[in-house]
């Protein structure tokens, strides 16, 4: 059985907070992690696909690193907005094409 | 078409009744997923297609739900005999080639009443 999981399962913060978030994985038969972004009564939306240990990527004030060895990845924001507030999904994806879904972790940032 | 569609966007039906949902993904995309998703939680992988074939389907609750994609484009998602616990918000997601970033659509609200 494939678990996901991600924490804290909530956070609330001032803007302009920094704040991180953890997904760990399955370190065997990967093939690669997603992170999304998901408000509430829309669509999922894809923030990071990262595919190689190691891997760090970056977009804007957000940024995720990739430790597949250990099974686990961080999604940071830098001086947090009350944009930013949404639901933050990780997904591993397997070589068989499968992708699993942690339960998101939920940014509040009060302005 | 521009992004992934799903139809209805709504559906409200009696419990014991059938019910089909559509997917229409982005053009050219090899690989559909469906997820189920409760409020407040994560999509819940549900079945995948790579063109017309159902590579996986370990997702799918019972035998009452099933899932087609006959011409590897359009897909339906079918639960029979619907009960309460299936009210849920369905969605589908299609990726390209590459199998990377997944495009999701705007999901089907069900409710079994």
């Amino acid at each position: 059985i494939l678990n996901v999981e991600q924490s804290p399962q909530s956070l609330h913060v001032q803007e302009g907070d920094s704040t991180n978030f953890t997904c760990s994985f399955p370190s065997s038969n990967f093939y690669a992690l997603h992170w999304y972004r998901w408000e509430t009564a829309k669509s999922p939306e894809a923030l990071f696909v990262m595919t190689l240990n190691g891997d760090e990527k970056k977009k804007g004030r957000i940024s995720a690193t990739l430790n597949t060895k250990e099974g686990y990845s961080y999604l940071y924001i830098k001086g947090s907005q009350p944009e930013d507030s949404a639901t933050y999904l990780c997904a591993f994806y397997n070589q068989g094409g499968k992708l699993i879904f942690g339960q998101g972790t939920e940014l509040s940032v009060k302005p | 078409g521009a992004g992934v569609s799903q139809s209805p966007r709504y559906k409200v039906t009696k419990r014991g009744q059938d019910v089909a949902l559509r997917c229409d993904p982005i053009s050219g995309h090899v690989s559909l997923y469906w997820y189920r998703q409760a409020l407040g939680q994560g999509p819940e992988f549900l079945t995948y297609f790579n063109y017309e074939a159902q590579q996986d389907k370990s997702g799918l609750p019972n035998d009452r739900f099933s899932a087609e994609r006959p011409e590897g484009s359009i897909s339906t998602l079918t639960i029979q005999r619907t009960e309460q616990r299936d009210s849920a918000m369905y969605r589908c997601a299609s990726t390209g080639r590459d199998r990377y970033e997944q495009y999701f659509g705007p999901g089907t609200r069900l409710t079994v009443t």
